[in-house]
């Protein structure tokens, strides 16, 4: 059985840091690409991020780009999101996802942690 | 980026009904087309992937249908598990998108 933890959210002003972390069991992590997907409150599913299965390639919306890193530690089985200069609008609850290869969707779902930028 | 986008954004039903939500893509996405259902408070739950195909558990009240540019999830008799949020995803091209969603709610 799959299970994926997030943590590192919470309630931050405008400007400051965050790291998001989420921690994978039950498959092999280290064959699959990991994504993070947001949705602010009340809004849709929007996609931030993704890393390939090695860490050798890692693409963002534009929003993001140059702002958010994503990594990942293959040991530790574990994707992370550093999210510096934190703006109100990226207020939303994190997911963390597993796509378990190309042209797939996005099977495996983190039960998400909220981040809230507020002054 | 390819657009996707729902139609309705709401749609009131009864237990017992016949639901379908349609999804329309701005440029072929071929069948890399997945459904979601979202329940409040709760992370996406994947029904359906390659636009037909149903994931193991699923009930078979649910069916998908489509290709190309134009998708179709149907949920043959509503029952009172279903009433949540439902978004289509392309899976065709980077960067994944989803549609704004689809709530279904009780009449």
């Amino acid at each position: 059985q799959v299970q994926m933890v997030e943590s590192g959210g919470g309630v931050v002003q405008p400007g400051r840091s965050l790291t998001l972390s989420c921690t994978v069991s039950g498959i092999n992590f280290h064959y699959y690409a990991m994504h993070w997907v947001r949705q602010a409150p009340g809004k849709g599913l929007e996609w931030l991020a993704v890393i390939s299965h090695d860490g050798g390639d890692k693409k963002y919306r534009d929003s993001v780009k140059g702002r958010f890193t994503i990594s990942r530690d293959n040991s530790k089985n574990t994707v992370s999101l550093q999210m510096p200069g934190l703006r109100s609008e990226d207020t939303a609850t994190y997911f963390c996802v597993v796509s378990t290869g190309a042209f797939q969707p996005f099977d495996y779902w983190g039960q998400g942690i909220l981040v809230a930028v507020s002054s | 980026d390819v657009q996707m986008t729902q139609s309705p954004s709401t749609l009131s039903a009864s237990v017992g009904d016949r639901v379908t939500i349609t999804c329309r893509a701005s440029q072929t996405v071929h069948t890399w087309l997945a459904w979601y259902q979202q329940k409040p408070g709760k992370a996406p739950r994947l029904l359906i992937h390659d636009a037909s195909s149903l994931e193991s558990g699923v009930p078979s009240r649910f069916s998908g249908s489509g290709s190309g540019t134009e998708f179709t999830l149907t949920i043959t008799s509503l029952q009172p598990d279903d009433f949540a949020v439902y978004y289509c995803h392309q899976y065709n091209s980077f960067f994944w998108t989803f549609g704004q969603g689809t709530k279904v709610e009780m009449k």
